[in-house]
């Protein structure tokens, strides 16, 4: 499958705890993005990576938000310190770069519970 | 935020009918995109209608772009059972960065 990936599919914890996704991009993709969605609503967007430069961030991404792209390929989403309120569906995607197409290709998605 | 409006926000018909959904947005757009979503799934990309296009076909859909209406609709025709998703319209706005702005969806129900 050469799509884009995500782990874990499902992250249980507990409110205060730490937690890591990772998403894995369509190998030729240089542009990443991360996206939020809760129950009834449209993704929200979080964060963007052209390569390993991280070029756009969100009023969503909180302090206890951060991502990375080490090298330009897989990228980690880590909240620390969760909250109920980060309870959320975390989806990533991938694209070939700014075009006038932009077409964005989703993995999965994580969902995260925060008990 | 959400850039626009879905409309309706659900829509039930029988297998064989044809599905329109709306969709509405707010600014200048370099692009327009339709998405659908199976339950608890990821998105996948269905068509991409670019802001000087007026209309565009894939397979059973048809996508129609009216900028000066700030409008899209997308149109399924001889639905399946299998089509039963939420479908999302998604913008790429000219001033913005690289961020597609969701609007909140149209879940349809297909019955058969």
């Amino acid at each position: 499958d050469t799509g884009v990936s995500q782990n874990p599919r499902h992250k249980i914890t507990k409110r205060g705890q730490n937690v890591t996704f990772r998403c894995d991009p369509i190998s030729e993709h240089n542009r990443l993005y991360w996206y939020r969605q809760t129950l009834g609503q449209g993704p929200e967007f979080l964060t963007y990576f052209q390569n390993e430069a991280q070029l756009e961030k969100s009023r969503l991404l909180s302090d206890r938000f951060s991502a990375e792209r080490p090298k330009g390929s897989f990228s980690t989403l880590e909240i620390q310190r969760t909250e109920q309120g980060d309870s959320a569906m975390y989806l990533c995607a991938s694209s070939l770069g700014r075009t006038f197409y932009n077409e964005q290709f989703f993995g999965p998605g994580t969902r995260l519970t925060v008990l | 935020s959400q850039q626009g409006e879905e409309d309706p926000q659900a829509l039930s018909i029988q297998e064989g009918e044809n599905a329109t959904m709306n969709c509405s947005y707010k600014t200048s757009i370099n692009n327009l995109q339709w998405y659908r979503q199976n339950s608890g799934r990821g998105l996948v990309h269905l068509i991409l209608i670019r802001s000087n296009e007026r209309e565009k076909h894939s397979g059973r859909l048809r996508v129609t772009l009216d900028t000066s209406k700030k409008s899209s609709s997308l149109l399924i025709t001889a639905s399946r059972a299998a089509d039963t998703a939420s479908y999302f319209c998604a913008t790429d706005e000219e001033q913005a960065g690289t961020a597609l702005i969701f609007g909140k969806g149209t879940t349809l129900s297909v019955s058969s």
